[in-house]
């Protein structure tokens, strides 16, 4: 089975501290992605990466980037964390099996607070 | 606006019943669609997928139908047991100007089924 874990599941941060979410697969996959989740608001695309040191904006990018030096890690980063920025952030890899589903495989979030 | 939306929110259901989760998706161009189930804690898990030329798949206690006239999808679950309960998600493919979507999927806001014993 693919695994996406993603580091951190619980962070407290505060107003304009940096935040580093980091997110590792284990499947070789070349495209990753981020999506930030809210109630009522399903999951949006924040950032997503086609292949190393490739990236393009999803719906909702401005406050965040994104870095992606190694194929199996991509990373999400709040330059100074804004109180909307408290989220659930969950990273996916997508797996294309042999069917051509586009299916992606999620890792079990990251939730942040920010005071 | 959302272009992959669902009609209710929360479904309640008692166990052994068959669950219907609705989603409507705006963009008749779309050709494939997926369903996710996300358990409290984790994070969304495939349930199945189906493509624009079909009308109907089933998997394993799930069948997703798809009418492209109204662009509706629904995702069936039969004899609906305690642990279904969970929020699912429709989603469709994103496609770029150039075609290309790289897996890209826009999410509907989710349903919370809650079976009851």
């Amino acid at each position: 089975d693919v695994k996406v874990t993603q580091s951190s599941r619980y962070l407290v941060k505060r107003t304009g501290e940096k935040v580093f979410l980091e997110c590792v697969q284990d499947m070789d996959h070349e495209n990753m992605f981020w999506y930030r989740q809210d109630p009522g608001l399903g999951l949006r695309l924040i950032y997503f990466s086609y292949d190393v040191k490739m990236k393009e904006k999803g719906d909702i990018p401005e406050g965040y980037s994104v870095s992606r030096e190694k194929k199996e890690r991509f990373s999400l980063i709040l330059e100074s964390a804004s109180t909307n920025q408290t989220s659930m952030y969950l990273c996916a890899s997508r797996y294309r099996p042999a069917s051509g589903a586009n299916v992606l495989t999620f890792g079990a979030g990251s939730r942040l607070t920010v005071l | 606006g959302e272009s992959v939306g669902l009609h209710l929110p929360t479904l309640s259901v008692q166990e052994g019943d068959n669950s219907i989760i609705n989603c409507a998706y705006s963009n008749s161009a779309s050709d494939y669609f997926i369903w996710y189930k996300q358990e409290s804690g984790k994070g969304p898990q495939f349930i199945i997928d189906i493509r624009s030329n079909m009308d109907k798949r089933q998997g394993q206690r799930v069948t997703v139908l798809l009418n492209k006239t109204v662009k509706h999808l629904s995702l069936q679950i039969a004899a609906t047991q305690p642990g279904d309960s969970a929020v699912y998600f429709c989603a469709e493919k994103v496609q770029n100007a150039g075609g290309t979507s790289y897996g890209k999927l826009t999410f509907g806001q989710g349903t919370i089924l809650t079976v009851h014993p």
